[in-house]
């Protein structure tokens, strides 16, 4: 079974500051590992997969196989940050669903 | 481009009603998905489509819940008769490599 833990439901972060959502994961086999971001009156969206290796707005993650972790880290917060992340995982390739952790809402402090 | 349409935005019925959502995908998106999403939780999938074949539709209470993609395009679910339980907001996606998937704006769903 396929099973994503994040333990911050609630997240609050002084502008300049460094970020960390924690995302902590279980699946027995080789999984892809994302992060989506939904922000005030928007639609769910994508922000990273680990497979691309890349850095958006900033946000980098890494996957962690022995730890089973993909935690999302930015040196220096932004406002423009605060929004409701949600790390999710898919079982392999191709158009498999998406199991979701339960989200953390990050804060901003200005 | 519009992405993900869904309607309506909100619906409010009583309980034992029937009730409907729609999806129209992002052209050309061949996988579509219907989430349901509880207050306070992540999306769950309810059933995943390739084209018009339901590939997974494992969490689908399918006592109560139905759903259809005729030509491999849009698509509704239902819901019939609704329960208390049942508020929540539904979520439609597509994709077409599985590497992203773009999300719709919701519907959210109020029994009363």
């Amino acid at each position: 079974a396929q099973r994503v833990t994040q333990p911050e439901k609630l997240l609050s972060v002084f502008k300049g500051a460094p970020v960390e959502l924690k995302c902590n994961y279980s699946y027995s086999g080789s999984p892809e590992l994302f992060w989506y971001v939904q922000y005030s009156r928007q639609r769910l969206q994508l922000l990273l997969r680990h497979i691309s290796r890349e850095s958006i707005k900033g946000f980098t993650a890494d996957l962690n196989k022995g730890e089973t972790s993909f935690h999302l880290k930015k040196p220096f917060a932004q406002e423009e940050d605060s929004a409701m992340y949600y790390c999710a995982l898919s079982a392999g390739f191709g158009n498999e669903k998406l199991t979701f952790g339960t989200g953390t809402r990050l804060t901003i402090i200005p | 481009e519009a992405g993900v349409v869904q309607s309506p935005r909100y619906k409010i019925i009583e309980k034992k009603q029937p009730v409907a959502f729609w999806c129209n995908p992002i052209s050309g998106h061949n996988t579509l998905y219907w989430y349901l999403q509880n207050l306070g939780q992540g999306p769950e999938l309810l059933i995943r489509y390739e084209n018009e074949e339901a590939v997974d539709d494992s969490q689908l209470p399918k006592d109560r819940f139905s759903a259809e993609r005729l030509k491999g395009v849009d698509s509704t679910l239902k819901i019939q008769p609704a329960e208390l339980g049942d508020s929540a907001v539904y979520l439609c996606a597509s994709s077409s490599t599985g590497y992203e998937q773009y999300f719709g704006p919701g519907t959210r769903l109020t029994v009363t």
